[in-house]
């Protein structure tokens, strides 16, 4: 079965430092994976998408992530945090079937020092 | 372009009361639909989804039900609420197959 793990359910890092979030999954073939951000009260916003070619997939908002398929990973990354990016980060990978569901990890919540 | 409403945004309810929660797509034909719940603290929870009118498939049994009457409409509903229902729900739609979903607003449901 699909599955989607995010291992860290805090970070704190300091504003203009780099971040990196970690997100594996367990799926049979090549999936479809997000990276979902969502603010206090809030929606999810989409953040970036990976179905295929290049492994490096950018995103808004300055972020990045790469599916390292050897892994198992699709990690979530940002050179440089910004106060604003303070929020829940939601890891999903998508389920090839009729359903077209989307699988969850737990969220990872970002905290930012000024 | 395509948007997502959800009403109400807030919501506060005693326990054993009705409940209904809609959520509406626009600009677009023939969505999938999907109800999640977050609980305060917690990720998300698929409840429902539709890829279809009157087609309703749930994912975790409880006292809630989902209803699609109409192409871009989305009704969730409980005949008797209870704490547990407390909440954040979201709806959230997708067209394509690579299941890009777009969420809603949502809406805060606070069972006492």
């Amino acid at each position: 079965a699909q599955s989607v793990t995010q291992p860290d359910i805090h970070i704190t890092v300091s504003e203009g430092a780099s971040l990196e979030l970690r997100c594996n999954y367990s799926y049979g073939a090549t999936p479809y994976l997000f990276w979902y951000v969502q603010s206090p009260g809030q929606g999810l916003q989409l953040l970036l998408k990976y179905f295929s070619g290049d492994t490096l997939v950018q995103g808004i908002k300055g972020f990045e992530a790469e599916f390292k398929r050897s892994q198992s990973s699709f990690n979530l990354r940002k050179p440089s945090v910004h106060w604003s990016d303070a929020a829940e980060y939601f890891c999903a990978v998508g389920a090839k079937d009729s359903s077209y569901k989307l699988i969850f990890g737990s969220g990872t919540r970002l905290l930012v020092r000024p | 372009s395509q948007t997502i409403h959800q009403w109400p945004a807030t919501l506060v309810q005693p326990v054993g009361s009705p409940l209904s929660l809609e959520c509406t797509v626009e600009g677009t034909s023939n969505p999938n639909l999907y109800w999640y719940r977050q609980a305060a603290g917690r990720g998300l929870q698929l409840l429902f989804y539709s890829v279809g009118i009157g087609q309703i498939s749930s994912e975790v049994p409880q006292n809630l039900s989902a209803s699609r009457p109409q192409d871009r409409q989305f009704i969730l509903s409980s005949k008797k609420l209870l704490l547990s229902d407390s909440g954040f729900y979201l709806c959230a739609w997708s067209v394509d197959s690579n299941n890009e979903q777009f969420f809603g607003p949502g809406t805060r449901l606070t069972v006492l």
